[in-house]
């Protein structure tokens, strides 16, 4: 079974630049997240997608950052314009609904400078 | 407060000693406790998942739950060096509702 994939695995962007990312998440996981760990922190959730629709972004800094889950598989995270304390790993993780387990991807990294 | 309080560490042990790992949390709501084992430069992995008070044991990992603590433990027996890695705790409310995680303990084994 294939895991979680992310793209790009490092970016290093100038502040007020933007950014994306991809995650494609294990197939038939109906919630995905995103969720951002600065280092030596535990990872921070930033949204939850249950299908293509929003569950909880409570966290998500919407002047600067947005995502988007369409036809509920594939997934996009954008920061714009970013900031220094943006730096971050940023990881996406996926799991049946209703199932505590999440299932990791190894992260986008990103250095804003 | 933090809903979930984490010993950053470092830690570091000798090659075949017992390790203790904790957590705190704040919100009695959580029932799903989780450890999940995260090596340098990758993504999470879980370790060890339970549900509500009790011990469970997977080999040499054993995880402790006391809710009326609120309080969790990771114990690893006969440590290897490839037990080197972040050991973060998390725990989530019923439902799905998103786990929350610690700020994790960085361990080191020394052969």
């Amino acid at each position: 079974e294939a895991g979680v994939a992310q793209s790009p695995r490092y970016k290093i962007i100038e502040k007020r630049q933007s950014v994306a990312f991809w995650c494609n998440p294990i197939s038939g996981h109906a919630t995905l997240y995103w969720y951002q760990q600065i280092l030596g922190q535990g990872p921070k959730l930033l949204i939850q997608f249950q299908n293509n629709g929003v569950v909880d972004d409570s966290q998500l800094p919407k002047d600067r950052f947005s995502a988007e889950r369409l036809k509920g598989v594939d997934s996009t995270l954008k920061i714009q314009p970013a900031k220094l304390e943006d730096s971050a790993v940023y990881l996406c993780a996926s799991n049946y609904a209703n199932t505590g387990e999440l299932f990791f991807g190894e992260g986008s990294r990103l250095t804003v400078l | 407060q933090k809903e979930v309080e984490q010993d950053p560490g470092p830690l570091s042990v000798p090659e075949g000693a017992i390790v203790s790992l904790n957590c705190t949390y704040s919100n009695s709501a959580f029932q799903y406790f989780m450890w999940y084992r995260q090596y340098s430069r990758k993504g999470p992995e879980l370790l060890m998942y339970t549900y509500s008070s009790g011990n469970k044991e997977d080999g040499r990992f054993t995880a402790q739950v006391d809710k009326s603590s609120k309080y969790i433990s990771l114990f690893i027996r006969d440590s290897q060096p490839s037990d080197s890695a972040t050991y973060l705790c998390a725990m989530s409310g019923p439902g799905n509702t998103p786990l929350v995680f610690g700020k994790g303990t960085r361990l080191s084994v020394i052969a």
